[in-house]
């Protein structure tokens, strides 16, 4: 069974340009998260998707986005990027039910912006 | 909101015990999970508490006390290939689903 894949995994852009990345999950995953990993700040809770709906959003300006399709797989987009938004990017998907209670993360996008 | 607390830097030696504890606050709380974050590497699950009490896995066991708001992973026969950051996590729910929420992380370094 495959993994969740991230696209790409390293990212150099510039201030006030706009990227975007990618995350598979997990065959028959239709829960993706998003979180964002800073030295010092842990992993910070970005967004959920299901079933192609956000359902849940952390505490992070706009300029953070995201999408699901209807294959799960979920894109997040952050525009005007600023020196701050250097961090490592990590998708995790989960199966469904109540008792979901293990995530399953992907390697990570690395974002480096100068 | 949620917030977790856990100490940001533990050493221990090989073949030893550690214990590294978590206290969080959250509403919507459903259970207590660990991950395990080698540098370079993406978090793993190791254990997850929905329930008070003692969970056990390997070397590794989880205790959650939800009256206390508290819990730990405890790694036994420590090995150097623990050395590694360990978070803390609340699944909690919020509007529409439970998502899981982490705390900052604990670095432990496993010295021979």
């Amino acid at each position: 069974k495959a993994g969740v894949t991230q696209t790409p995994r390293y990212l150099i852009k510039t201030r006030g340009q706009q990227v975007t990345l990618s995350c598979s999950p997990i065959s028959g995953h239709r829960s993706v998260s998003w979180y964002q990993q800073t030295p010092g700040q842990g992993l910070q809770f970005l967004f959920e998707y299901f079933s192609e709906t956000q359902r849940n959003k952390g505490n992070f300006p706009g300029r953070f986005s995201g999408r699901q399709f209807s294959n799960s797989r979920s894109e997040m987009n952050v525009s005007t990027l600023e020196l701050g938004d250097s961090a490592l990017y990590l998708c995790a998907s989960s199966g469904t039910g109540s008792m979901n209670t293990e995530a399953f993360f992907g390697q990570g996008t690395r974002l480096t912006v100068v | 909101g949620q917030s977790l607390e856990q100490p940001s830097e533990v050493t221990a030696v090989e073949g030893a015990i550690v214990q590294i504890n978590c206290t969080y606050q959250t509403s919507g709380f459903y259970g207590l999970s660990w991950y395990q974050q080698h540098d370079g590497g993406a978090p793993t699950f190791l254990s997850y508490n929905g329930l008070d009490g003692l969970e056990e896995t390997g070397r590794f066991s989880s205790f959650l006390s939800r009256s206390d708001s508290y819990g730990y992973l405890l790694l036994q026969e420590l090995q150097m290939k623990d050395s590694a950051s360990y978070f803390c996590a609340v699944r909690a729910y919020q509007t529409g689903a439970n998502n899981l929420f982490f705390g900052t992380g604990t670095r432990l370094t496993v010295i021979p």
